[in-house]
Parts: C-alpha cells; sequence; structure tokens
C-alpha cells in the first residue's frame, strides 16, 4: 500500500537557518504530494502541493520538488523564521477517485530567535 | 475557495456519554468526507471515510459501533463517540476531497477530552 516515510524530529533552528526535512513514499503509480502544516492547537493548512514528476511546489519561501527517480518529496526553506515553529507533515494521495490522504508521521520544527 | 467548517472545536464530556460532531462543507458539495485522529504528538490516522447516502468505511481495528458515521447530506458528515472513555480523548479532523488531485480541504479539528 501506499506510504510516506518522513524524518524524525524534533528539529530546532536557530533564525535564518536553513531547513530540510525529508519525505520519502511508496505508492503504486504517480501519487500527488503535499506538505501541510499544523500550528499549535490548529488543524492543518496546505502548504505546498506537485500533482506530477519534476513539478515544484512553492509557497510562503517553502519549496519542494517531487521527484520521482528517488520517490522523494523533500521541503526546504532558506531562511526560517519564529513564526515557521509548527508540525509539518508530508502526505500523498493516489489518483483513483476520492482517496484518502496519506500522512508521514510528522516533523516538529523549532525556530529560535 | 473551498472551506470545510468542523464543530465544535473542542469539548469536555465525562465518561459513558456521547459526542456528537458536526463536519460542513460550505460552498461545494462533498459525496466523501474523511474522518482523522490524532493522538498528541503523532500523525493523523485514517478513521473512516463517510459516503452520503450509503454506510461509513472504517479502517482495519476502528469500532464502527463505537464512532458512529451518519452523512445526510452532501454538505455535511457527523461522527457520533458513544460511550465515550478517556482512551477516546483525541483530536479529530474531517476533511473532504476537491477535484480530482486537488487538496483535500481540512477542517480545524475537535479536541475531545473524556473525564
Amino acid at each position: 500500500g501506499n506510504s510516506v516515510t518522513q524524518m524524525e524530529g524534533p528539529v530546532t533552528l536557530s533564525e535564518e537557518a536553513f531547513l530540510t526535512i525529508n519525505c520519502t513514499y511508496t505508492a503504486t503509480g504517480y501519487p500527488s504530494l503535499f506538505w501541510y502544516v499544523q500550528y499549535p492547537g490548529e488543524g492543518l493548512q496546505l502548504l505546498l502541493k506537485a500533482t506530477k514528476a519534476d513539478d515544484k511546489g512553492s509557497n510562503k519561501g517553502f519549496e519542494a520538488t517531487y521527484r520521482k527517480e528517488t520517490t522523494s518529496f523533500h521541503l526546504e526553506k532558506g531562511s526560517v523564521q519564529v513564526s515557521d515553529s509548527a508540525v509539518y507533515f508530508c502526505a500523498l494521495r493516489g489518483l483513483s477517485g476520492n482517496t484518502p490522504l496519506v500522512f508521514g508521521k510528522g516533523t516538529r520544527l523549532s525556530v529560535i530567535a | 475557495g473551498a472551506v470545510v467548517s468542523q464543530h465544535p472545536s473542542w469539548v469536555i464530556c465525562k465518561s459513558g456519554t456521547s459526542v456528537k460532531i458536526e463536519c460542513r462543507s460550505l460552498d461545494f458539495q462533498a459525496t466523501t468526507m474523511f474522518w482523522y485522529r490524532q493522538f498528541p504528538k503523532q500523525s493523523l490516522m485514517l478513521m473512516a471515510t463517510s459516503n452520503e447516502g450509503s454506510k461509513a468505511t472504517y479502517e482495519q481495528g476502528v469500532e464502527k459501533d463505537k464512532f458512529l458515521i451518519n452523512h445526510a447530506s452532501l454538505t455535511l458528515s457527523t461522527l457520533t463517540v458513544t460511550s465515550a472513555h478517556p482512551e477516546d480523548s483525541s483530536f479529530y479532523i474531517c476533511s473532504a476531497p476537491g477535484f480530482d488531485n486537488s487538496p483535500l480541504h481540512f477542517g480545524n479539528g475537535t479536541r475531545l477530552t473524556v473525564t
């Protein structure tokens, strides 16, 4: 079945540091890939997505590229801010019909000033 | 854009009572909705798929008699936690799919605490 493996946290960075959160997946066919962010006490917000190989999703300075050859969708940001502190979830969704998202375990990011 | 409204955002109940959580799609119709559960510091686990006009599909290990799902209309799905126990305390989140591979739209979640 489909699965997502995400680097374990927590990750603690200083403000303006470079961020990478690794995500790899296992899926049949070519799923769509997503990064969601969950701020403390809140629900999930879509951060970015990519629907086919070599697509790059980007939003709020975050980027991730759909790499079919390595089955990866690593999240990066060049300069993190304290306000980026949250839990980040990598997720995939298959192509067939109304399918649910499959989530990674989440990575907690803390950015300190 | 598509919005999913979930209510209540938090609820505290006594052990043995039942709690109903509502999930509404505000500006689109959803024949399918998904219910997830998230324990503290853990990922979201799919509990069940709610289908308008038919029975819900439950994931393995989820008790259908305990977590009653009703998808009465194209804009409303409800999850009722029956005879709640402290171990049911969790964060419950609903979501509804967009078209094709558009991202799922999530409610803001319901934090259930059973005392």
